[in-house]
C-alpha cells in the first residue's frame, strides 16, 4: 500500500533561515512524488515534483530511494511561505493509480 | 483560468440530514478526486473517478456516503444520513490521469454538522 508520512504537524523558523520539512514514503514500485502548498485563504496547488527536478520560489526536493524520502528544503525562508504544506504519492495500486497525501506540515516564517 | 469549481463553499447542516456537494472539473480532464481534510488526518483520499467510472472508494464509509459522476462535467458526493464526525473541509480535484499526472483543487466545501 502507498503510505506517505510527514512527521512534522508544525513547523516554525525565522526569516532567513533554513528550512527542511520531511517526507518519508512507503510504496514498492517507482513513485512519483510531489510537494502541494496551501496558502492561507487559497485552494491546494502543486509547488514541485520530482521528475522535473526543478526550484519553484526557492524550494527544492530530492527523491532519495534509499531513504525513501523526498524531503523539501529551502535555503533561506520568506514571510510568504508560510503555509500548509502536503507531499504526496502518485503510483499504481490495484490496477489503477492513487495519488495519496501525507498529512501536512504547517510552517510559520517569523519575522 | 480554467479551475475546479465546488458547490456551496459552505455547509451548516443539522445531524441526520443529507448533504450533497458537488464539483465540476476542468473541462477535458478524465479524472476526478474526492478528499477529505481534517486537521488530525489531513487529507484523506475518500473515492476517484477516470473517465465518470469509480477506481477506487475504499477510503469511503459505505453505509452513509456515496459518489457519483452523472456526466463528464459534475461530479457529486453525498452524505445520508450526516453526523457531526463528518464536519470537515471536502475537497473535489481533477487532472489528465496517469501516474505522475498534477491534481487541480477545488476550493472546497465546509461541512458543520451540528
Amino acid at each position: 500500500a502507498q503510505r506517505v508520512t510527514q512527521p512534522e504537524k508544525l513547523l516554525s523558523v525565522f526569516k532567513g533561515a533554513p528550512v527542511e520539512l520531511k517526507c518519508n514514503y512507503s510504496y514498492s514500485g517507482s513513485p512519483e512524488l510531489f510537494w502541494y502548498v496551501q496558502y492561507s485563504r487559497q485552494r491546494l496547488q502543486l509547488l514541485l515534483r520530482h521528475i522535473s527536478r526543478e526550484s519553484i520560489k526557492g524550494f527544492t526536493a530530492d527523491l532519495n530511494k534509499g531513504e525513501t524520502s523526498f524531503h523539501l528544503k529551502k535555503p533561506f525562508a520568506q514571510e510568504e511561505d508560510s503555509a500548509m504544506y502536503y507531499c504526496a504519492l502518485s503510483g499504481l495500486q490495484g490496477g489503477s493509480e492513487k495519488l495519496v497525501f501525507g498529512k501536512g506540515t504547517k510552517l510559520t516564517v517569523n519575522p | 483560468d480554467a479551475r475546479v469549481t465546488q458547490t456551496p463553499r459552505h455547509k451548516v447542516t443539522e445531524m441526520g440530514q443529507e448533504v450533497t456537494m458537488r464539483c465540476q472539473p476542468i473541462l477535458g480532464h478524465n479524472t476526478v478526486f474526492w478528499y477529505r481534510q481534517t486537521m488530525m488526518q489531513g487529507l484523506e483520499l475518500l473515492a476517484y473517478f477516470r473517465n465518470r467510472a469509480p477506481l477506487d472508494d475504499s477510503g469511503m464509509p459505505k453505509d452513509r456516503f456515496s459518489a457519483e459522476m452523472p456526466d463528464a462535467t459534475l461530479a457529486t458526493l453525498k452524505i445520508q444520513p450526516s453526523e457531526p464526525r463528518d464536519s470537515a473541509v471536502y475537497f473535489c480535484a481533477s487532472g489528465l490521469g496517469g501516474v505522475g499526472t498534477e491534481a487541480f483543487f477545488g476550493q472546497g466545501t465546509r461541512l458543520t454538522v451540528v
